[in-house]
């Protein structure tokens, strides 16, 4: 069964610190893994994607990286700010994927504090 | 440009009760989806669309039904609402071959 699972299920951290949040996937054949972020009330936003011959790619102080041998990513957060308080939640899709063929982690609540 | 917008944004229902929960994206895209999402869980995916006439069942489509009613519409329907079905439904849609997708605000539906 294909399967995403993400770690640690929530994290606390002072602002300025950095933090990585990790994404562990069995799904195959692999497409893609995305990163998603989802503010309390709100739907997810896209942060990154890769493909299979990414390991690594940012989007401002967010850097994720793949290793699709292991079959993990992880999502690097540098300089936390109060506004990075939110649900972050690793989507993997299988080859010739459409949305019938993505799998969706339980996500890891993130909070920041002053 | 408003990307993609979902009605009503809060809803409460009786049990045997029905709805419909209207989504509507502006961005040309051809594919479109259902999910919910329950506390502490990931979201699943209910029903979704390929492309305008189309639909296929998700994860968990038992008590749902959809309709694409052109390229910018995708609706979902409960025809007899269960408290089973209270939970936060997102729509999102996405470009052909594309698995970037944008999402809804979302409704939160309680059953009571």
């Amino acid at each position: 069964k294909n399967q995403v699972e993400q770690s640690p299920q929530s994290l606390i951290i002072l602002e300025g610190k950095n933090c990585t949040l990790q994404c562990n996937y069995t799904v195959s054949p692999f497409s893609n893994l995305r990163w998603y972020k989802q503010d309390t009330g709100r739907g997810p936003v896209s942060l990154t994607i890769m493909t299979f011959s990414e390991n690594t790619k940012s989007n401002g102080r967010y850097t994720a990286t793949l290793d699709a041998d292991t079959k993990q990513s992880s999502l690097h957060i540098t300089a936390s700010q109060l506004s990075d308080s939110a649900s972050y939640i690793c989507v993997v899709s299988w080859l010739n994927t459409n949305a019938g063929k993505s799998t969706f982690g339980d996500g890891t609540t993130l909070t920041v504090k002053p | 440009n408003a990307g993609v917008t979902q009605t009503p944004k809060f809803q409460v229902l009786k049990t045997g009760q029905s709805m419909t929960l209207q989504c509507a994206q502006d961005m040309n895209h051809n594919s479109m989806y259902w999910y919910r999402q329950d506390p502490g869980m990931g979201l699943r995916l209910i029903y979704y669309s390929a492309s305008e006439g189309t639909t296929d069942k998700g994860e968990v489509p038992n008590g749902y039904n959809v309709s694409r009613l052109n390229k910018r519409e995708f609706s979902l329907r409960l025809e007899s609402a269960a408290p089973s079905q209270t939970s936060v439904y997102f729509c999102a849609s996405s470009a052909s071959g594309s698995s970037e997708q944008y999402f809804g605000p979302g409704t939160r539906l309680t059953v009571t």
